[in-house]
Protein backbone atom coordinates (compact mmCIF):
# COMPACT_ATOMS: atom_id res chain seq x y z
CA UNK A 1 0.00 0.00 0.00
CA UNK A 2 0.69 4.27 -0.02
CA UNK A 3 2.84 5.30 2.54
CA UNK A 4 4.95 8.05 3.50
CA UNK A 5 8.42 8.32 5.66
CA UNK A 6 9.92 11.28 6.40
CA UNK A 7 12.96 11.94 8.45
CA UNK A 8 12.65 12.23 12.36
CA UNK A 9 12.68 15.32 14.53
CA UNK A 10 13.49 17.23 16.49
CA UNK A 11 15.67 19.40 14.32
CA UNK A 12 17.30 22.61 15.77
CA UNK A 13 18.47 25.00 13.36
CA UNK A 14 19.31 28.70 14.30
CA UNK A 15 17.79 31.25 12.46
CA UNK A 16 18.31 32.11 8.83
CA UNK A 17 20.11 28.66 8.38
CA UNK A 18 19.35 26.55 5.43
CA UNK A 19 16.46 23.76 6.20
CA UNK A 20 15.65 20.71 4.29
CA UNK A 21 13.40 18.41 5.51
CA UNK A 22 13.22 15.33 4.05
CA UNK A 23 10.08 12.81 2.47
CA UNK A 24 9.91 10.08 0.22
CA UNK A 25 7.06 7.88 -0.32
CA UNK A 26 5.62 4.94 -2.03
CA UNK A 27 2.41 4.98 -4.12
CA UNK A 28 0.87 3.50 -7.01
CA UNK A 29 -0.32 5.58 -9.77
CA UNK A 30 -0.04 9.30 -9.36
CA UNK A 31 -1.00 10.53 -5.89
CA UNK A 32 -0.40 14.24 -4.61
CA UNK A 33 1.39 15.12 -2.33
CA UNK A 34 1.66 18.02 -0.07
CA UNK A 35 2.80 19.58 3.02
CA UNK A 36 1.17 20.48 6.34
CA UNK A 37 2.21 22.50 9.47
CA UNK A 38 0.88 22.47 12.88
CA UNK A 39 1.71 25.50 15.32
CA UNK A 40 1.05 24.81 18.71
CA UNK A 41 -2.24 24.33 20.31
CA UNK A 42 -3.56 23.99 16.59
CA UNK A 43 -5.09 21.74 13.69
CA UNK A 44 -3.20 21.83 10.50
CA UNK A 45 -2.63 23.91 8.27
CA UNK A 46 -1.97 23.30 4.32
CA UNK A 47 1.94 24.55 3.21
CA UNK A 48 1.90 24.00 -0.10
CA UNK A 49 1.56 20.67 -2.48
CA UNK A 50 2.06 19.31 -6.09
CA UNK A 51 0.24 17.59 -8.06
CA UNK A 52 2.03 16.22 -10.73
CA UNK A 53 5.97 14.90 -11.17
CA UNK A 54 8.17 17.90 -11.90
CA UNK A 55 6.02 20.02 -10.00
CA UNK A 56 7.42 22.87 -7.44
CA UNK A 57 4.96 23.85 -4.13
CA UNK A 58 6.20 26.65 -2.32
CA UNK A 59 4.79 29.28 -0.02
CA UNK A 60 5.92 31.32 2.91
CA UNK A 61 9.58 30.60 1.64
CA UNK A 62 9.39 27.00 1.64
CA UNK A 63 9.73 25.38 -1.62
CA UNK A 64 9.07 21.53 -2.38
CA UNK A 65 9.48 19.57 -5.83
CA UNK A 66 7.54 16.02 -6.96
CA UNK A 67 10.11 14.11 -8.09
CA UNK A 68 8.77 10.91 -9.70
CA UNK A 69 12.27 9.24 -10.53
CA UNK A 70 13.51 9.66 -6.39
CA UNK A 71 9.76 9.63 -5.13
CA UNK A 72 10.27 12.12 -2.86
CA UNK A 73 9.46 15.56 -2.14
CA UNK A 74 11.88 17.38 0.24
CA UNK A 75 10.93 20.14 2.26
CA UNK A 76 12.88 23.21 2.09
CA UNK A 77 13.65 26.79 3.13
CA UNK A 78 16.78 28.79 2.67
CA UNK A 79 16.82 30.91 5.93
CA UNK A 80 14.38 30.13 8.67
CA UNK A 81 12.64 32.05 11.07
CA UNK A 82 12.16 31.59 14.95
CA UNK A 83 8.14 31.57 13.73
CA UNK A 84 8.82 28.86 11.81
CA UNK A 85 8.75 26.59 15.22
CA UNK A 86 6.26 23.84 14.43
CA UNK A 87 5.66 20.25 13.35
CA UNK A 88 5.90 19.83 9.43
CA UNK A 89 3.88 16.55 8.22
CA UNK A 90 4.64 15.31 4.72
CA UNK A 91 1.26 13.80 3.16
CA UNK A 92 0.08 11.47 0.17
CA UNK A 93 -2.99 11.63 -1.39
CA UNK A 94 -4.46 8.78 -3.52
CA UNK A 95 -7.59 7.10 -2.73
CA UNK A 96 -7.11 8.50 0.64
CA UNK A 97 -4.77 10.96 2.69
CA UNK A 98 -1.30 9.34 4.33
CA UNK A 99 0.50 11.27 6.65
CA UNK A 100 3.91 11.38 7.50
CA UNK A 101 4.77 10.60 11.27
CA UNK A 102 5.94 14.44 11.38
CA UNK A 103 9.06 16.36 11.96
CA UNK A 104 9.14 18.74 14.75
CA UNK A 105 11.45 21.70 13.88
CA UNK A 106 12.59 24.49 16.71
CA UNK A 107 14.57 27.26 15.47
CA UNK A 108 16.76 29.18 17.86
CA UNK A 109 17.00 32.75 17.98
CA UNK B 1 -15.16 32.84 6.05
CA UNK B 2 -15.12 31.13 8.84
CA UNK B 3 -12.89 28.04 9.55
CA UNK B 4 -13.59 24.54 11.07
CA UNK B 5 -15.29 24.36 13.90
CA UNK B 6 -14.73 21.29 16.31
CA UNK B 7 -16.50 20.89 19.24
CA UNK B 8 -16.08 20.68 22.43
CA UNK B 9 -11.90 21.33 22.46
CA UNK B 10 -11.38 19.32 25.14
CA UNK B 11 -12.90 16.20 26.98
CA UNK B 12 -12.38 13.80 30.50
CA UNK B 13 -13.90 10.80 29.87
CA UNK B 14 -13.57 7.42 32.44
CA UNK B 15 -12.85 3.87 30.49
CA UNK B 16 -16.29 2.44 29.23
CA UNK B 17 -18.21 5.27 28.79
CA UNK B 18 -18.67 7.02 25.04
CA UNK B 19 -18.23 10.26 23.71
CA UNK B 20 -19.22 12.51 20.70
CA UNK B 21 -17.53 14.91 18.82
CA UNK B 22 -18.62 17.39 16.71
CA UNK B 23 -17.14 19.13 13.75
CA UNK B 24 -18.46 22.02 11.20
CA UNK B 25 -16.99 22.33 7.94
CA UNK B 26 -16.29 25.50 6.09
CA UNK B 27 -19.29 26.46 4.48
CA UNK B 28 -19.10 24.77 0.81
CA UNK B 29 -17.53 22.10 1.51
CA UNK B 30 -18.66 18.77 1.04
CA UNK B 31 -16.47 16.26 2.47
CA UNK B 32 -15.40 16.13 5.95
CA UNK B 33 -12.55 13.56 7.03
CA UNK B 34 -11.56 12.65 10.69
CA UNK B 35 -8.10 11.96 12.31
CA UNK B 36 -6.44 10.46 15.44
CA UNK B 37 -3.61 12.07 16.53
CA UNK B 38 -0.94 10.63 19.54
CA UNK B 39 2.44 10.92 19.66
CA UNK B 40 3.03 7.49 19.13
CA UNK B 41 1.41 6.58 16.16
CA UNK B 42 1.40 10.22 14.62
CA UNK B 43 -1.80 10.95 12.20
CA UNK B 44 -4.11 8.42 11.69
CA UNK B 45 -7.24 8.75 9.20
CA UNK B 46 -10.43 7.42 10.59
CA UNK B 47 -12.61 7.88 8.22
CA UNK B 48 -14.16 10.60 5.44
CA UNK B 49 -17.50 11.44 4.22
CA UNK B 50 -19.24 12.70 1.30
CA UNK B 51 -22.36 13.88 0.96
CA UNK B 52 -23.93 11.74 4.15
CA UNK B 53 -22.19 9.26 2.73
CA UNK B 54 -18.91 7.88 4.11
CA UNK B 55 -16.44 7.20 0.97
CA UNK B 56 -13.62 5.96 3.20
CA UNK B 57 -12.56 4.24 6.52
CA UNK B 58 -9.37 3.95 8.04
CA UNK B 59 -8.02 0.38 9.86
CA UNK B 60 -9.77 1.58 13.18
CA UNK B 61 -12.20 -0.40 15.35
CA UNK B 62 -15.86 -0.56 14.93
CA UNK B 63 -16.35 1.11 18.08
CA UNK B 64 -15.30 4.36 16.10
CA UNK B 65 -18.48 5.53 14.05
CA UNK B 66 -19.57 8.93 12.40
CA UNK B 67 -21.91 10.21 10.20
CA UNK B 68 -22.47 13.13 8.30
CA UNK B 69 -25.51 15.65 7.92
CA UNK B 70 -27.45 16.92 5.29
CA UNK B 71 -25.38 20.48 6.29
CA UNK B 72 -22.34 18.73 6.01
CA UNK B 73 -21.51 19.11 9.41
CA UNK B 74 -20.44 15.83 10.88
CA UNK B 75 -20.20 14.16 14.08
CA UNK B 76 -17.65 11.12 15.57
CA UNK B 77 -18.58 8.82 18.12
CA UNK B 78 -16.72 6.43 20.22
CA UNK B 79 -18.32 3.68 22.80
CA UNK B 80 -16.87 1.70 25.03
CA UNK B 81 -13.71 3.95 25.58
CA UNK B 82 -10.06 2.54 26.58
CA UNK B 83 -7.51 4.77 27.78
CA UNK B 84 -6.04 3.91 24.23
CA UNK B 85 -7.78 6.32 22.71
CA UNK B 86 -6.81 9.23 24.50
CA UNK B 87 -5.70 11.22 21.51
CA UNK B 88 -6.30 14.50 19.66
CA UNK B 89 -8.74 14.17 16.98
CA UNK B 90 -9.01 16.84 13.91
CA UNK B 91 -11.60 17.02 11.65
CA UNK B 92 -10.66 18.32 8.21
CA UNK B 93 -12.74 19.58 5.38
CA UNK B 94 -12.57 19.89 1.33
CA UNK B 95 -14.36 21.09 -1.04
CA UNK B 96 -14.74 18.22 -3.43
CA UNK B 97 -13.81 14.45 -3.77
CA UNK B 98 -10.27 15.57 -5.44
CA UNK B 99 -7.04 13.54 -4.94
CA UNK B 100 -6.14 17.35 -5.79
CA UNK B 101 -8.12 19.34 -3.02
CA UNK B 102 -6.02 20.10 0.27
CA UNK B 103 -7.32 19.16 3.86
CA UNK B 104 -8.59 22.19 5.78
CA UNK B 105 -8.21 21.45 9.75
CA UNK B 106 -9.95 22.21 12.91
CA UNK B 107 -8.28 23.03 15.98
CA UNK B 108 -9.33 19.51 17.02
CA UNK B 109 -11.30 18.21 20.53
CA UNK B 110 -8.47 16.59 22.72
CA UNK B 111 -9.92 13.73 24.53
CA UNK B 112 -8.44 12.29 27.64
CA UNK B 113 -9.78 8.99 29.11
CA UNK B 114 -9.39 7.63 32.37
Amino acid sequence: GNSVTQMEGPVTLSEEAFLTINCTYTATGYPSLFWYVQYPGEGLQLLLKATKADDKGSNKGFEATYRKETTSFHLEKGSVQVSDSAVYFCALNGDKIIFGKGTRLHILP
Amino acid sequence: KAGVTQTPRYLIKTRGQQVTLSCSPISGHRSVSWYQQTPGQGLQFLFEYFSETQRNKGNFPGRFSGRQFSNSRSEMNVSTLELGDSALYLCASSLGSSYNSPLHFGNGTRLTVT
